[in-house]
């Protein structure tokens, strides 16, 4: 079973906007992780946040991680027509050395 | 640095054939997985290894699915013989850690697999 979801399911903005997507998941993490994927194209991996960790930044992207809530956010601001993809959270969980991928985000940015 | 490389790209087969994809990771890279992709769907881990030695393959359907990894650098999964709802992107990735958490997966282009 899928561990992490994803909210919104799509996601349609005007270019320059900030996009922000929304992970939970059910147990405890070691880390969590967010892809990216173009139509037709593997995964790419974006940011890898611990579960000590609270927010991490990597050029216009921004993760923030509660583990109280078992909740991500990605915050893609400033977006290009590129960003156009769909964006994937991923969870290590405790015990567990492999990751499982959520349902994603389709992500549209208009020009 | 090469990616993962994964062939073939597309492949259609009739119900009942077999299929096999190939995956080459990423040099030195210990950890090899792969995971089917359904349309519209998030990826499911089918099978995972370190080196040539299987740690995970509890969501493989061993009747019809196989994997292996020789010598511990590329690997095949073979599907025999193919239903309908395989129908799949085939997503080879892999990683270099042996030991702790994951870390980042490096992902191949994946293998298109369609069954009529």
């Amino acid at each position: 079973s899928q561990q992490g979801e994803e909210d919104p399911q799509a996601l349609s903005i005007q270019e320059g906007e900030n996009a922000t997507m929304n992970c939970s998941y059910k147990t405890s993490i070691n880390n969590l992780q967010w892809y990216r994927q173009n139509s037709g194209r593997g995964l790419v991996h974006l940011i890898l946040i611990r579960s000590n960790e609270r927010e991490k930044h990597s050029g216009r992207l921004r993760v923030t991680l509660d583990t109280s809530k078992k909740s991500s956010s990605l915050l893609i601001t400033a977006s290009r027509a590129a960003d156009t993809a769909s964006y994937f959270c991923a969870t290590e969980m405790q015990g567990a050395q492999k990751l499982v991928f959520g349902q994603g985000t389709r992500l549209t940015i208009n020009p | 640095e090469a990616g993962v490389a994964q062939s073939p790209r597309y492949k259609i087969i009739e119900k009942r054939q077999s299929v096999a994809f190939w995956c080459n990771p990423i040099s030195g890279h210990a950890t090899l997985y792969w995971y089917q992709q359904i349309l519209g769907q998030g990826p499911k881990l089918l099978i995972q290894f370190q080196n040539n030695g299987v740690v995970d393959d509890s969501q493989l359907p061993k009747d019809r699915f196989s994997a292996e990894r020789l010598k511990g650098v590329d690997s095949t999964l073979k599907i025999q013989p193919a239903k309908l709802e395989d129908s799949a992107v085939y997503l080879c990735a892999s990683s270099p850690r042996l030991a702790g958490d994951v870390g980042e997966l490096f992902f191949g282009e994946g293998s298109r697999l369609t069954v009529l």
